[in-house]
């Protein structure tokens, strides 16, 4: 069975632009939650979205958005973007929305800012 | 809030030989989920082991095995037999919806 792929694997983009990007869960998953990788931060939950709803939600300033399609793939849209917005964000699937199951991570699209 | 705490942030351990990588956490809940995750260079993170809290028993997987105490609140992981392969930097993880992570602890081993 495929793995969860992230789309683009690596993007450059320059303070005030916008990025969307996109993830593709594990085939019968339907839940997907994503997340910011820092070194200075460490791991930090973004939000969460099962059956196209947004279920939890990260302490993220509004200019970090997703949502998730009929098929379960999800993108989330950072606009306005800002140095500090450069990182490595992780996106995961899991088959139940009640968090009683694993997690299984993509490879990761690592976002600089310029 | 919930919070994971990982107190070494470098371990390192000679090939063949074991190593316990220490993590605490803390909830209000009774029922939750603890994961390791190892995170290598290529930074794809993947599944070590897990740990559902309503079970006593130790959860074990190949060289893999964890030491859970839920009344301390801590979850650590032993690694037996260490390979090469093994080095990676590793997150423990505690699940009830999200996912709240430890600091993460950088595993070396030395051949």
């Amino acid at each position: 069975k495929a793995g969860v792929t992230q789309t683009p694997r690596y993007l450059i983009k320059t303070r005030g632009q916008q990025v969307t990007l996109s993830c593709s869960p594990i085939s019968g998953h339907r839940s997907v939650s994503w997340y910011q990788q820092t070194p200075g931060q460490g791991l930090q939950f973004l939000f969460e979205y099962f059956s196209e709803t947004q279920r939890n939600k990260g302490n993220f300033p509004g200019r970090f958005s997703g949502r998730q399609f009929s098929n379960s793939r999800s993108e989330m849209n950072v606009s306005t973007l800002e140095l500090g917005d450069s990182a490595l964000y992780l996106c995961a699937s899991s088959r139940r929305e009640d968090g009683t199951d694993t997690q299984y991570f993509g490879p990761g699209t690592r976002l600089t800012v310029l | 809030a919930q919070t994971v705490t990982q107190s070494q942030p470098e371990m390192s351990v000679q090939e063949a030989e074991t190593v316990t990588l220490s993590c605490t956490y803390d909830t209000s809940e009774s029922d939750y989920y603890l994961f390791w995750y190892k995170q290598p260079p290529s930074r794809q993170m993947i599944l070590v082991i897990r740990q559902e809290a309503y079970k006593q028993q130790n959860a074990t997987e190949n060289r893999f095995s964890v030491n859970f105490q839920k009344a301390a609140k801590s979850f650590s992981l032993k690694i037996s037999d260490s390979q090469l392969g093994d080095a990676a930097m590793y997150f423990c993880a505690y699940r009830t919806g999200k996912s709240t992570f430890g600091d993460g602890t950088t595993l070396t081993v030395k051949p």
